[in-house]
């Protein structure tokens, strides 16, 4: 059975620094691109970036993009998200969802539950 | 990347069926085959229900349908049943292995 189970999510200072983990079962981890997709809190989806099956390349939305890291440790069943210069609009529910191949072309065929990331003083 | 246009929400009776629209550009939707379909039930992940337009994932009941028509996708649920009351997203891929997400549409079913 595919499990991802998500964690590190949880109130952050605006300017502050967040690493969100993924850990992945039930399938052979290594074969597939892994996406982080978010939820602002009563909002719709928005997919925030993208890593194919063997590290590379990696991908992100546009307001993201350097600030945002992914990573992902294949030795681990493991996939991250470094979220540093939070600001209030990354408030969300941050999910990590499974690609059905190995690029990020493939759409996303297991979610996680989710991990909550307010940014707020 | 702006968000794809679907109806905020939908309605229809037991064994009914009803149709969810998702209106993009010829940059995304009217570019790509890769249109997918998401059911989220409240607090709860979402869930592929359909992918490539038409693809359903196994376990995915045939009452979901999908197609797409230029720049526009739709969703087609037949048979409508109680637990298909949920909110529904498309997705599609936007070039430069990006995505980009419907507004979402709230099916009631009544």
């Amino acid at each position: 059975e595919v499990q991802l189970v998500e964690s590190g999510g949880g109130l952050v200072q605006p300017g502050g620094s967040l690493r969100l983990s993924c850990a992945a079962s039930g399938f052979t981890f290594s074969s597939h691109a892994m996406t982080w997709v978010r939820q602002s809190p009563g909002k719709g989806l928005e997919w925030v970036s993208c890593l194919a099956a063997g590290g590379v390349p990696t991908y992100y939305t546009d307001s993201v993009k350097g600030r945002f890291t992914i990573s992902r440790d294949n030795s681990k069943n493991t996939l991250y998200l470094q979220m540093n210069a939070l600001r209030a609009e990354d408030t969300a529910v941050y999910y990590c969802a499974k690609g059905l191949s190995g690029s990020c072309f493939a759409p996303f065929d297991y979610w996680g539950q989710g991990t909550l990331v307010p940014v707020s003083s | 990347q702006s968000a794809l246009t679907q109806p905020r929400s939908v309605s229809g009776s037991p064994g009914q069926s009803v149709t969810i629209s998702c209106t993009g550009t010829s940059s995304d939707v009217g570019s790509y085959n890769y249109i997918s379909w998401y059911q989220q039930h409240p607090g709860k992940a979402p869930k592929l229900m359909v992918y490539a337009v038409s693809q359903r994932p196994s376990g995915v009941p045939d009452r979901f349908s999908g197609s797409k028509s230029g720049n526009t996708a739709s969703l087609t649920i037949s048979g409508l049943q109680a637990d298909d009351e949920a909110d529904y997203y498309c997705c599609s891929y936007a070039g430069s292995s990006t995505w980009v997400f419907g507004g979402g549409t709230k099916l009631t079913v009544l």
